[in-house]
């Protein structure tokens, strides 16, 4: 069964730097989506993608936040000055379309010290 | 705002037990719903969808109240494998999904 994969597992990082999360979606979906849960909360949306471009974003997803479709696979979220709130588990997800069901990576546990 | 709520839990019950959760939404013009399934620090995984006519898959069913505006689940014949957090998803709309914050079930030997 196609499956979304996410790398890496786990990634520390210090406070200010730079990180790249990488997800491959299901090769036929069309649609890609970031999400974020902090331990113990909710999963909440980061940002859509269609296209080349982004659909739909959250207020969490400001100006230190950008996503790319880099080749015909992969799909990137970039965090440019990482802070302490930023530790959460990062999922991203892939769909057929847009109202269909959408599959999620098993996650990047993003830690900042 | 539009919001999903869930009741947290957990709720814990005796393996064979019924259990039912129920999800409540803000967004009146909302249609269309998703129940997932997450296990601890895993990815949400699509237990079954929730339209306008409910929906069932063995011993789970769903449905949707628009006039009071919730959800539900029902589990029937609870088994220890479905000790697990389920999350209410409002897909309606947009480009995204709205997560409900779950309920987490706990089912005892």
């Amino acid at each position: 069964e196609p499956e979304v994969t996410q790398t890496p597992s786990h990634q520390v990082t210090q406070m200010g730097q730079e990180v790249i999360l990488r997800c491959v979606p299901i090769s036929n979906h069309l649609y890609f989506y970031w999400y974020r849960q902090i331990l113990g909360q909710k999963v909440e949306f980061l940002v859509s993608f269609y296209n080349n471009e982004i659909s739909e974003k959250s207020e969490i997803f400001d100006d230190q936040f950008s996503v790319e479709r880099p080749d015909g696979s992969n799909f990137t979220l970039k965090i440019r000055s990482t802070k302490l709130e930023d530790s959460a588990m990062y999922f991203c997800a892939s769909s057929e379309a847009f109202s269909y069901e959408q599959y999620f990576g098993p996650g990047t546990r993003l830690t900042v010290t | 705002r539009k919001e999903v709520e869930q009741d947290p839990g957990p709720f814990n019950v005796p393996e064979g037990a019924t259990v039912a959760f129920n999800c409540t939404y803000s967004n009146s013009a909302s249609q269309s719903f998703f129940w997932y399934r997450q296990d601890c620090r895993k990815e949400p995984k699509l237990l079954m969808s929730v339209y306008s006519s409910g929906n069932e898959d063995g011993r789970f069913t769903a449905q949707l109240n628009r006039a009071s505006q919730y959800i539900s689940l029902l589990i029937r014949d609870s088994k220890l494998s479905d000790s697990a957090t389920y999350l209410c998803v409002d897909i309606s709309g947009t480009y995204k999904y709205i997560f409900g914050t779950g309920t987490r079930l706990k089912v005892l030997a």
